[in-house]
């Protein structure tokens, strides 16, 4: 257990719905990590926040948003899901930044199904 | 600016060893190693930064090479539990992320 805490696990929606995935940090850890792995492919960066600012975004799509919040969780929204949006989608978290030598853990990941 | 990873998969038997490459053609600051069951959350194995340190964990260790921008991670003995998909995650200076590797799949047998 990485400390790491996402909910909810698996989730089924239709085409062009809303869904939020949330994303608890471990204790202490100000940044967070959004990645989407579809079905046996890699981790695509999405979006990273420190402290509840954007520092980071990747190849994230326009109908996807997300937010850091004072109390540090984060969450991602999806909206006008397509059927290829199905995906795991993974929170991730930090103590500070990358460059000062820490690294990501990773929470068990939001199965999300489009249908 | 993902990584190039090395091989796609490997099949080894219990004991043998294996090595995976992982390649970048921009300059590294560091490389992470995590290794993926099926459906599961990637696990952080080690962390190599610039310098060309080697570490290791248990019979897995790993080395990172500056000059040509490439780590490799060692799979010494190996044994069942090793079976799994080992991503490479890199990072450059002041980048903010990690970018990973499209990952190995690792598939020890008895």
């Amino acid at each position: 257990d990485s400390g790491v805490t996402q909910t909810p696990k698996h989730l089924i929606t239709a085409t062009g719905q809303r869904v939020t995935l949330r994303c608890s940090p471990r204790s202490g850890d100000l940044s967070v990590y959004w990645y989407q792995q579809s079905l046996d492919q890699g981790l695509q960066f999405l979006i990273q926040y420190y402290n509840g600012e954007e520092r980071a975004k990747g190849n994230i799509l326009e109908r996807f948003s997300a937010q850091q919040f004072p109390d540090l969780h984060s969450e991602l929204n999806l909206s006008s899901l397509e059927l290829g949006d199905s995906a795991l989608y993974f929170c991730a978290s930090s103590p500070g930044q990358l460059s000062s030598g820490n690294t990501i853990y990773f929470g068990e990941g939001s199965w999300l199904t489009v249908v | 600016q993902q990584p190039v990873q090395s091989p796609q998969a490997v099949i080894l038997r219990e004991g043998e060893d294996a090595v995976i490459n992982c390649s970048s053609s921009k300059a590294l600051y560091s490389v992470h190693w995590y290794r993926q069951k099926h459906g599961e959350a990637p696990v952080f194995l080690m962390i190599l930064l610039k310098g060309g340190e080697q570490k290791g964990h248990d019979k897995i260790s790993a080395s990172f090479n500056e000059k040509k921008q490439q780590s490799s991670l060692y799979l010494t003995a190996s044994q069942l539990s090793y079976s799994g998909t080992y991503f490479c995650g890199t990072e450059f200076l002041n980048d903010y992320k990690l970018s990973f590797g499209a990952g190995t799949t690792v598939t020890v047998r008895a």
